[in-house]
């Protein structure tokens, strides 16, 4: 069994700050790591993914996570942030065991506020 | 289509009804999973369907939930003598990734794809 954890339900930030929502995980398997967004009335996105490899990931839109093992962490951070990030932000694990249906644990969310 | 689609979109019932949630995922997809998202929560894991078969729904509350997907690819979930504690949104995902005895490959992307969700409310 998994489980995931995001502290901060809520961060406010000013526009052109960085940023940085933590998510924490526990698991008895090793896991694949996530990062979705849904945004106002929309359905959940993929932003990032940590399948294997390097353990820095990024997304298109600037945002990067990072896989620490030793501390069961997947951070997303962001150098500047705009008004158009703001929305809630779900991390994720799922099973990396073959066999395993690969659905999704999700954490409780991070609403961001980017403000003016 | 383009992408995950669920109907209706919004769904309002009075204790005790009956509802029935569509999917329908992206074609091809051969996984698809039900979630139950509450106000304020994450998303949590219903069931899942591998084509027709439904291979876990360990996440079903309630013998009042039943989902199916008889042809593979379109998926109903029904709630019987619906409850206020059913009030949620209902997200349905698809992936093209599938469960088999092999062993899992790198690079093979497992992600799922959501859709916007039927939100439920039960007065």
């Amino acid at each position: 069994a998994q489980s995931v954890t995001q502290l901060d339900s809520q961060v406010p930030v000013f526009e052109e700050a960085p940023v940085e929502l933590r998510c924490n995980y526990s698991s008895s398997v090793s896991v694949y790591l996530f990062w979705y967004v849904q945004y106002p009335n929309q359905g959940l996105q993929l932003l990032l993914k940590y399948l294997s490899g390097s353990t820095l990931v990024e997304s298109i839109n600037g945002f990067e996570a990072e896989f620490n093992k030793s501390q069961t962490s997947f951070h997303l951070r962001k150098p500047s942030v705009h008004i158009s990030d703001t929305a809630e932000y779900f991390c994720a694990v799922s099973d990396k065991s073959s066999g395993s249906a690969r659905q999704l644990t999700f954490g409780s969310g991070t609403q961001l506020t980017v403000l003016p | 289509g383009a992408g995950v689609s669920q109907s209706p979109r919004y769904k309002v019932a009075k204790r005790g009804q009956d509802v029935a949630l569509r999917c329908d995922p992206i074609s091809g997809h051969v996984s698809l999973f039900w979630y139950q998202q509450a106000l304020g929560q994450g998303p949590e894991f219903l069931t899942y369907f591998q084509n027709e078969a439904q291979l876990d729904k360990s996440g079903l509350p309630s013998d009042r939930f039943f989902a199916e997907r008889p042809e593979g690819s379109v998926s109903t979930l029904k709630i019987q003598r619906t409850q206020q504690e059913d009030s949620a949104v209902y997200l349905c995902a698809s992936s093209s990734h599938w469960t088999g005895a092999h062993r899992s490959r790198e690079g093979v992307s497992y992600e799922q794809y959501f859709g916007p969700g039927t939100r439920l409310t039960v007065t």
